[in-house]
Order: structure tokens, then C-alpha cells, then sequence
């Protein structure tokens, strides 16, 4: 079965940091970009951060660039978002997620979905 | 970066209905459209991935159309366990992103 479990969320203060990490099992990460994906309370979805197979190309929604860094570890089939410089505005659930693909060049989907971990970023 | 619009944000309508939820890319995306349902205090579920292929499990009254820049998600006969909300997602470009979403209840 293929499975996303994320952890490292909890309470943190205004300006600090935080890293999430995502354990993957059923599937091999290499093989996938990743991504982070986070929705705060009550809002839509909003897509944070992707990485390609190697690590060599990150991409950032512009809220988070320069504050947030997306990772990787292929042998430890794990993903990680480090978050420095929070704000209130960063408060969400926070899902990693694979692009899982088909053949014939059909673009890619997010599936499946965890149960994502929880920021809260408040004094 | 491209922006995804949903309508309508939100819609009531009854068992056995035929819905309609319509997702407007800001430039062409070809097919690379995602549908996902959302439950509230759930994680998000993939119904529909490249505009229109059914993802494996889901009920066959969901259904997917569309390409280049106007798409569709109809559930031809709504039941009471539709009630969620529902986003679409871009996949055609580096930087995904996802419409606001449309919130359904039913009647």
C-alpha cells in the first residue's frame, strides 16, 4: 500500500523554524517528483514546493521563497520541508505528496493523500 | 504563474441531481487537470486525473471533460455522500496550482 506520513508539525513562535519530514512506504520516492502542498484553517488548497527525482530542480510558490527549502533523501525514501522565518500566515495543515504519473505524457496527480501534519505559528 | 478559477464557489442542489462544476485555466494547460473532493476534516481524494480518466475506486457518476483552458466535473446523479468540496489542479506547469474550490451541499 502505498503510504505518505507526515510529522514535524506543532506550535512555533513568530520568526521561528521548523522541519517537516514525510516517510514514505509501497512506492519507491526516486522514481516521483514531490511536493508539499499545505491548506490553512478553513481555506483552500496551495500548493508550496516541488523536487525532481535528483534534487537538481526545486520550484516555490513566491509566498515562501527564500524561507522555505524543499529536500530530499532517496535512500531514506523521505521528504523534508525546512521553514525558517514564519509567519502567521504559514499556519496550515501541510501534506507531502507524490506526483504520481501514467504513460503517454498525461501530466501528473497528487496521490494519495496523508493526513498531513499541523503548523500552528502564533505567540 | 497560472491561476485556476472554479464556479461556482458554492452550490446546494439535490439527491439525484445532475451537478456541474466548471474550472477556467488562465492560459492552456492542455489536458494536465486534476479533480480532488475534499470532506470536511479530511485529506483531499483524487477523483479525475488528466481532465477526464476516472481515478480506480471512484463511483462511476463522477465524471471529467475538458481541455486547453475550460473544464468540467459533473456528477450525474448526485448522492448524499457528495457533499465535500471540490478543487481542480494544474499539473502543466513546474508550479501547480489549484482553484478555490466549490463547496456542495445538498439539499
Amino acid at each position: 500500500e502505498v503510504q505518505l506520513v507526515e510529522s514535524g508539525g506543532g506550535l512555533v513562535q513568530p520568526g521561528g523554524s521548523l522541519r517537516l519530514s514525510c516517510a514514505a512506504s509501497g512506492f519507491t520516492v526516486r522514481s516521483h517528483w514531490m511536493t508539499w502542498v499545505r491548506q490553512a484553517p478553513g481555506k483552500g488548497l496551495e500548493w508550496v514546493a516541488n523536487i525532481k527525482q535528483d534534487g537538481s530542480e526545486k520550484y516555490y510558490v513566491d509566498s515562501v521563497k527564500g524561507r522555505f527549502t524543499i529536500s530530499r533523501d532517496n535512500a531514506k525514501n523521505s521528504l523534508y520541508l525546512q521553514m525558517n522565518s514564519l509567519t502567521a500566515e504559514d499556519t496550515a495543515v501541510y501534506y507531502c505528496l507524490r506526483k504520481d504519473y501514467g504513460s503517454g505524457g498525461r501530466g501528473d496527480w497528487f496521490d494519495p493523500w496523508g493526513q498531513g501534519t499541523l503548523v500552528t505559528v502564533s505567540s | 504563474d497560472i491561476q485556476m478559477t472554479q464556479s461556482p464557489s458554492s452550490l446546494s442542489a439535490s439527491v439525484g441531481d445532475r451537478v456541474t462544476i466548471t474550472c477556467q485555466a488562465s492560459q492552456t494547460i492542455s489536458s494536465y487537470l486534476n479533480w480532488y473532493q475534499q470532506k470536511p476534516g479530511k485529506a483531499p481524494k483524487l477523483l479525475i486525473y488528466a481532465a477526464s480518466s476516472l481515478q480506480s475506486g471512484v463511483p462511476s457518476r463522477f465524471s471529467g471533460s475538458g481541455s486547453a483552458t475550460d473544464f468540467t466535473l459533473t456528477i450525474s446523479s448526485l448522492q448524499p455522500e457528495d457533499s465535500a468540496t471540490y478543487y481542480c489542479q494544474q499539473s502543466y506547469d513546474t508550479r501547480d496550482t489549484f482553484g478555490q474550490g466549490t463547496k456542495l451541499e445538498i439539499k
